[in-house]
């Protein structure tokens, strides 16, 4: 079946620092791939988006590039801000419908 | 258009009660979809609607689970009997066509005592 893994949190940082997020993937064909983003008390929120191989989706300063070959979806940011204290969450839609998440990784960026 | 609307925000039932919680999309959307969360994981999906019909299932959603979607507007999400197991966030999502356009409800969080 399909499957998300990504780096275990919290991830603690200082502001202006680089941050990265390890995702890899497992998944039957080739599926599109997303990162959403959590701040406390809201809903998730499409953060970024790429749907085929190489694809770079980016937003909000974040980048992932869509690597077939490793299966991977990092996110980066070269210089976190105070309000970029959430939960990420990269997930897979393999079938066009449903979202596969992974288990998210809580971002703490300290002033 | 003011999104994905759940209500309600927060429910605190006692063991064995019944709850149902309602979604209303994004007026425009055909498909609607429900997702558990729980503390400290990603969602899981539960079950999702395109109109009027549900198109598939996750295992998760046991007997004591049911969803509805009359007239393809609004959803509700019925659990039976419910157990301390069932504590979680109950997120719904609706979209125009596949993910074109995916968004979120802030959820219902559901404490069972």
């Amino acid at each position: 079946g399909n499957s998300v893994t990504q780096m275990e949190g919290p991830v603690t940082l200082s502001e202006e620092a680089f941050l990265t997020i390890n995702c890899t993937y497992t998944a039957t064909g080739y599926p599109s791939l997303f990162w959403y983003v959590q701040y406390p008390g809201e809903g998730l929120q499409l953060l970024l988006k790429a749907t085929k191989a190489d694809d770079k989706g980016s937003n909000k300063g974040f980048e992932a590039t869509y690597r077939k070959e490793t299966t991977s979806f990092h996110l980066e940011k070269g210089s976190v801000q105070v309000s970029d204290s959430a939960v990420y969450f990269c997930a897979l839609s393999a079938a066009g419908n449903k979202l596969t998440f992974g288990g998210g990784t809580r971002v703490l960026v300290k002033p | 258009d003011t999104g994905v609307s759940q209500n309600p925000r927060h429910k605190i039932t006692k063991r064995g009660q019944n709850v149902t919680f309602r979604c209303d999309p994004i007026s425009e959307h055909n498909r609607l979809y429900w997702y558990r969360q729980t503390l400290g994981q990603g969602p899981e999906f539960l079950t999702y609607f395109q109109n009027e019909a549900q198109l598939e299932k996750s295992r998760l959603l046991s007997d004591r689970f049911s969803a509805e979607r009359p007239k393809g507007s609004f959803s509700t999400l019925e659990i039976q009997r419910t157990e301390q197991g069932d504590s979680a966030m109950y997120l719904c999502a609706s979209s125009l066509v596949g993910l074109e356009g995916y968004t979120f409800g802030s959820g219902t969080r559901l404490t069972v005592v």
